[in-house]
């Protein structure tokens, strides 16, 4: 079935530094990847929409400049959360779809905790 | 706009005793409905879906979950929970507008007892 890694499973950062996430699909080409931001206790908020070969679509609320996406490949799509500050921590976690097939929806990575200290 | 409620923000059960988790929705046109499961510190893990068919669907770990098209529900239910049953659960409805953002509910989270 699908497979999507993302990489790192865990980072802590010092406030002000920039962290990359990454996303890949194992074994399909994903032309779309959603990611995904989760507080404590709280549902998964979608952040944004990558696309390859194109540029992201944010959601509301979520700064562009602040969290840069890259989809620069069929396999890879990452995500840079720039001068990061003790507020960006939080879990994310991508999303690739699988080409053509109804139902899609349920390949999700294992999730990057993210720390700022 | 899609939305998803999930009414309670915890649910208890005895180990053996059948569970039931919440979920409705709001949709425009024929949803596209899933359940999650999420263990700490883990991605989401798919336990089942709801596209067209059958509205009882049958999913991974001995859940299931009933579509009710009048009430607007896809409740979660398992016949006799374990204790490793265990986490935090999303229902999610997926926007079939062109988008194909899947929105999620708030989560409920399931304790076990034994």
């Amino acid at each position: 079935g699908a497979v999507v890694s993302q990489h790192p499973s865990w980072v802590i950062c010092k406030s002000g530094t920039s962290v990359k996430i990454e996303c890949r699909s194992l074994d399909f080409q994903a032309t779309t990847m959603f990611w995904y931001r989760q507080f404590p206790k709280q549902s998964l908020m979608l952040m944004a929409t990558s696309n390859e070969g194109s540029k992201a679509t944010y959601e509301q609320g979520v700064e562009k400049d602040k969290f840069l996406i890259n989809h620069a490949s069929l396999t890879l799509s990452t995500l840079t959360v720039t001068s990061a500050h003790p507020e960006d921590s939080s879990f994310y976690i991508c999303s690739a779809r699988p080409p053509g097939v109804e139902g899609y929806g349920y390949t999700f990575g294992s999730g990057t905790r993210l720390t700022v200290v | 706009a899609q939305s998803v409620a999930q009414p309670e923000d915890q649910v208890n059960v005895a180990e053996g005793n059948p569970l039931t988790v919440k979920c409705t929705y709001s949709v425009s046109g024929n949803p596209y409905l899933f359940w999650y499961v999420q263990y700490p510190n883990r991605g989401l893990q798919f336990l089942l879906k709801y596209i067209t068919g059958d509205n009882l669907v049958k999913g991974s770990y001995g859940f299931e979950a009933e579509f009710n098209k009048s009430q607007t529900s896809f409740h979660l239910k398992k016949p006799s929970a374990l204790v490793s049953d265990s986490a935090l659960y999303f229902c999610a409805v997926r926007d079939n507008t062109g988008g194909f953002k899947t929105i999620f509910g708030a989560g409920t989270r399931l304790f076990v007892k034994a």
